[in-house]
């Protein structure tokens, strides 16, 4: 799906230092959803956007993450002091609002944090 | 709370049909989703059930019983290609948002 764009597609940090993960969504899309996925388990939801707001941030950890989506610009979603137990897979997700009815969520392609 | 139960892993023969079932608990309703994913990929969409019955898109169908808090995902005719994790996800709550609460995933290995 070519529609969101997330980059990097791999990241590779030390411990202690930051990570920033940026998602373009869809054309015409104005919400945004992050979701982790940790070795050999499912998708968990972190945090929801819509243009300079944050909806819903039930699945973020209190520390460390935040998650933005400004006017102008991708959502990024930032890690900062990263640890071992912060590797993983991180996807955006995208779609036009509402309540989705049938294929109107689209993934990106996920970027693959790695902490050595 | 919320949960998505589904099975961690199944085995199927190619040229079978074989069923993953998902059960789910959540705090509203609001439609439920099927997902493909490969390792080391994002996941795709198969199918969507916001209705009592069953949807039939090729060679994959998903049926939902919202009493029942129940769906699965039958695959026909399986093809080698369809070893993958299979999401079964929900949209709870009130709606207005597209937020998934996913299950951790069915991995299906189809064997020749």
């Amino acid at each position: 799906n070519a529609g969101v764009m997330q980059n990097p597609r791999h990241l590779v940090r030390r411990r202690g230092q930051e990570a920033r993960l940026r998602c373009s969504p869809m054309k015409g899309h104005s919400h945004v959803y992050w979701y982790r996925q940790l070795p050999e388990e499912g998708l968990k939801f972190m945090v929801y956007l819509q243009k300079e707001n944050i909806i819903d941030e039930s699945g973020m950890p209190k520390e460390r993450f935040s998650a933005e989506f400004p006017k102008e610009g991708p959502s990024i979603l930032r890690i900062q002091q990263v640890v071992r137990g912060d590797s993983a897979a991180y996807f955006c997700a995208s779609s036009p609002g509402g309540t989705p009815r049938g294929n109107t969520i689209y993934f990106g392609e996920g970027s693959w944090l790695t902490v050595v | 709370g919320q949960n998505i139960d589904q099975p961690t892993e199944m085995t199927a023969t190619e040229g079978a049909i074989v069923q993953i079932n998902c059960t789910y608990q959540t705090s509203g309703f609001n439609g439920l989703f099927w997902y493909q994913q490969h390792a080391g990929e994002a996941p795709t969409f198969l199918s969507y059930n916001v209705l009592d019955g069953l949807e039939e898109k090729g060679r994959f169908s998903s049926f939902l019983s919202r009493s029942k808090g129940y769906s699965y995902l039958l695959l026909k005719e399986l093809q080698m290609k369809d070893s993958a994790s299979y999401l079964c996800a929900v949209i709870g709550g009130s709606g207005n948002t597209g937020k998934l609460i996913f299950g951790q995933g069915t991995t299906l290995q189809v064997k020749p």
